[in-house]
């Protein structure tokens, strides 16, 4: 079993839907936990970061984390074409060894 | 990309040849990683440095050496590539502590044939 696990997709959805996605770890030391998005032939860019439980919210971007159930996600409110991407989930307990998902490929229709 | 340069950015080389990749940043940042990126199992960390001649391993070690002879250069290098060594190499730099943004490079697609 992975340390983190996270479904690749694809996911694709219409413009203006709203994008749910989740990553589950089995580590309990996890204690930072972050969300990038990576276009296509680039590299990872920090979308949300959050510390310990709790939700975060930016924008159209909600960053949410129970570690009860060692469960993360990413909520993407009224999804446009450009958020077109792969999103990792990451995870550390001391934050110089993160530990990532395999990404899930999202796909926004206009 | 937040100042940070890879070098190259694609490379072909036979098995069996040594390879060094090279990560170059002007942020001053303390802190360098290596990742690979292969499908199906996301980012893994190789090595990171935290500071000049300061390394350590990370997940995916094995094959792989780095050196950090000033702060702002972080060389990788393959001594004797396989191809199971073909994927795509992230450099990422953060400036330490808990909680920092780490920031990738470009990337640099390495085929080992």
């Amino acid at each position: 079993q992975k340390e983190v696990e996270q479904d690749p997709g694809p996911l694709s959805v219409p413009e203006g839907a709203i994008v749910s996605l989740n990553c589950t770890y089995s580590n309990s030391a996890f204690q930072y936990f972050m969300w990038y998005r990576q276009y296509s032939r680039k590299g990872p860019e920090l979308l949300m970061y959050t510390y310990s439980s709790g939700n975060k919210e930016d924008g159209r971007f909600t960053a949410q984390v129970d570690k009860s159930s060692k469960y993360i996600s990413l909520f993407i409110r009224d999804s446009q074409p450009s958020d077109s991407a792969t999103y990792l989930c990451a995870m550390s307990a001391n934050n110089n060894d993160m530990r990532f998902g395999a990404g899930t490929r999202l796909t926004v229709k206009p | 990309d937040a100042g940070i340069t890879q070098s190259p950015r694609h490379k072909v080389t036979e098995t069996g040849t040594p390879v060094t990749l090279r990560c170059h940043q002007t942020e001053n940042h303390r802190y360098m990683y290596w990742y690979r990126q292969d499908p199906g199992h996301g980012l893994r960390l190789i090595h990171y440095s935290y500071g000049v001649k300061d390394t350590d391993k990370g997940e995916v070690s094995d094959g792989y050496s780095v050196s950090r002879s000033k702060t702002e250069d972080f060389l990788l290098t393959l001594e004797s590539a396989t191809s199971s060594q073909t994927s795509v190499y992230f450099c990422a730099i953060s400036d330490g502590g808990k909680g920092t943004e780490a920031f990738f490079g470009q990337g640099t697609r390495l085929t080992v044939v």
